[in-house]
């Protein structure tokens, strides 16, 4: 299984893009990359998914660039209600099951 | 779509019980569920997989026979944890998946053992 490496916390501001960037060098040609979502007693928020170039939803986009080896999620004009966890995963989507492991995350606080 | 519920949201035991978590798909049929324990200020920490009819995959470390899974249909899961101590204490989150898409997880079980 791929692992993947994210900072650890980024603090950001109402109205401001935050970008969270993953490095996951190992990525196998069939995996996957899905980003999650965490509030405290919660359990984790499907984001995005995407395996190559820029995947966009109502909510974020991500970049891949064409390596793979790394990815973006980009969150437009965050709220105070985006303070969370943010997990990059990465998983194989077309063999075989497949089991998420989740690393640390990316604590994001947005300030007001 | 693609709803996923734990019940109970919350449970309080004595030490020495049996809690069981139920984990259900409401809205997909899902072939493969898999069970997470999550500690306070912690990552997800992934327990065992279980598929539809078969029996549970562990990870390393979890115990089979204190934690207990049964997949029996295409939307139910179930965790039993056996003899509940102290440190079985946890917030438990289940996901449940429709063959190769997106894993989508339960609101979670806070379980507190007394």
């Amino acid at each position: 299984l791929a692992k993947t490496t994210q900072p650890i916390s980024m603090d950001s501001y109402e109205g401001q893009e935050v970008n969270i960037t993953c490095s996951h060098n190992n990525i196998a040609t069939n995996d996957y990359i899905t980003w999650y979502q965490q509030f405290p007693s919660q359990g984790p928020r499907f984001i995005i998914q995407g395996y190559k170039t820029k995947v966009t939803n109502e909510v974020a986009s991500l970049f891949i660039p064409a390596d793979r080896k790394s990815s973006t999620l980009s969150l437009p004009r965050v709220s105070l209600s985006d303070t969370a966890v943010y997990y990059c995963l990465v998983g194989d989507r077309l063999g075989g099951y497949n089991k998420l492991i989740f690393g640390a995350g990316t604590r994001l606080a947005v300030h007001p | 779509g693609a709803v996923v519920s734990q019940h109970p949201s919350r449970v309080i035991c004595k030490s020495g019980t049996s809690v069981k978590i139920e984990c259900r798909s409401l809205d997909f049929q899902a072939t493969t569920m898999f069970w997470y324990r999550q500690f306070p200020k912690q990552s997800l920490m992934l327990m065992a997989t279980s598929n539809e009819g078969s029996k549970a995959t562990y990870e390393q470390g979890v115990e089979k026979d204190k934690f207990l899974i049964n997949h029996a249909s295409l939307t139910l899961s179930t965790l039993t944890v056996t003899s509940a101590h102290p440190e079985d204490s946890s917030f438990y989150i289940c996901s449940a998946r429709a063959g190769q898409e997106t894993q989508y997880f339960g609101p979670g079980t806070r379980l507190l053992v007394l």
